[in-house]
C-alpha cells in the first residue's frame, strides 16, 4: 500500500510565477489535510478537505491561496503570485476518517527566488 | 485552538544513553500523535496515542489524557535517532504541533 506521495519534490518559483503542489492521499483516504513548515518552524495547519468539499480553510491566507480534492486525481494547492515569504516545505496529509492518524507525505520543498 | 508545548526545546545525547521528552497541551484533545523528523526533513510517524502507552522497539509513549500531557521515551539511544521529534494533537480534525524537540545524538 503506497504511502501519501507529494509531487514535485522540490519545486523553485520566482517571484509572481504560481506554484502548484499536488498530493495523492494513500489509498482509501478520503481527508486530506496541507500543513506548512516556515524554515526552523514547526508544523502549520492550512486546509481541510474531503472530496469536492473544503471542510476547513482557516489556516489559509486569505489572498493567493487556494486548495482543492476533485473527485477525480489529486489534491492540488495552489499559490498565485509567490513571494519569499511562501519559500517553506508544504506537507500533505491523509486520513481514512477525520479525527484519526494521519499519515503525512514527504514534503514539496518550494523556494521562491 | 490548543497550544501545545513541548520540553527540552534541544537535548543532545551521547549514544546509548536514554531520554524522556514531553509534550504538554492546552486543553484535551481527541486524538495525539508523535514524528520523527529526519535530517532529510522527512516526518516519519512514530505514535499515535490518545491515551495509555505504546511501545516500538527502543521507543516507547505514555498520554495522560485526564492531565493533558504525553511522554515519548527513547531508549540506548543512536545516532540515527538524531533529528527534531513533534508531538502534536487534534481537538477537532487539525493537528496543532509543538514546536518540537531538536535531538542530536553524539558517538
Amino acid at each position: 500500500n503506497a504511502g501519501v506521495m507529494q509531487n514535485p519534490r522540490h519545486l523553485v518559483r520566482r517571484r509572481g510565477q504560481e506554484a502548484r503542489l499536488r498530493c495523492s492521499p494513500m489509498k482509501g483516504h478520503s481527508h486530506v489535510y496541507w500543513y506548512r513548515q516556515l524554515p526552523e518552524e514547526g508544523l502549520k495547519f492550512m486546509v481541510y478537505l474531503q472530496k469536492e468539499n473544503i471542510i476547513d480553510e482557516s489556516g489559509m491566507p486569505k489572498e493567493r491561496f487556494s486548495a482543492e480534492f476533485p473527485k477525480e486525481g489529486p489534491s492540488i494547492l495552489r499559490i498565485q503570485q509567490v513571494v519569499r515569504g511562501d519559500s517553506a516545505a508544504y506537507f500533505c496529509a491523509s486520513s481514512p476518517l477525520g479525527p484519526y492518524e494521519q499519515y503525512f507525505g514527504p514534503g514539496t520543498r518550494l523556494t521562491v527566488t | 485552538g490548543i497550544q501545545v508545548e513541548q520540553s527540552p526545546p534541544d537535548l543532545i545525547l551521547q549514544e546509548g544513553a536514554n531520554s524522556t521528552l514531553r509534550c504538554n497541551f492546552s486543553d484535551s484533545v481527541n486524538n495525539l500523535q508523535w514524528f520523527h523528523q529526519n535530517p532529510w526533513g522527512q516526518l516519519i510517524n512514530l505514535f499515535y496515542i490518545p491515551s495509555g502507552t505504546k511501545q516500538n522497539g527502543r521507543l516507547s509513549a505514555t498520554t495522560v489524557a485526564t492531565e493533558r500531557y504525553s511522554l515519548l521515551y527513547i531508549s540506548s539511544s543512536q545516532t540515527t535517532d538524531s533529528g527534531v521529534y513533534f508531538c502534536a494533537g487534534t481537538s477537532g480534525s487539525r493537528l496543532t504541533f509543538g514546536e518540537g524537540t531538536q535531538l542530536t545524538v553524539n558517538p
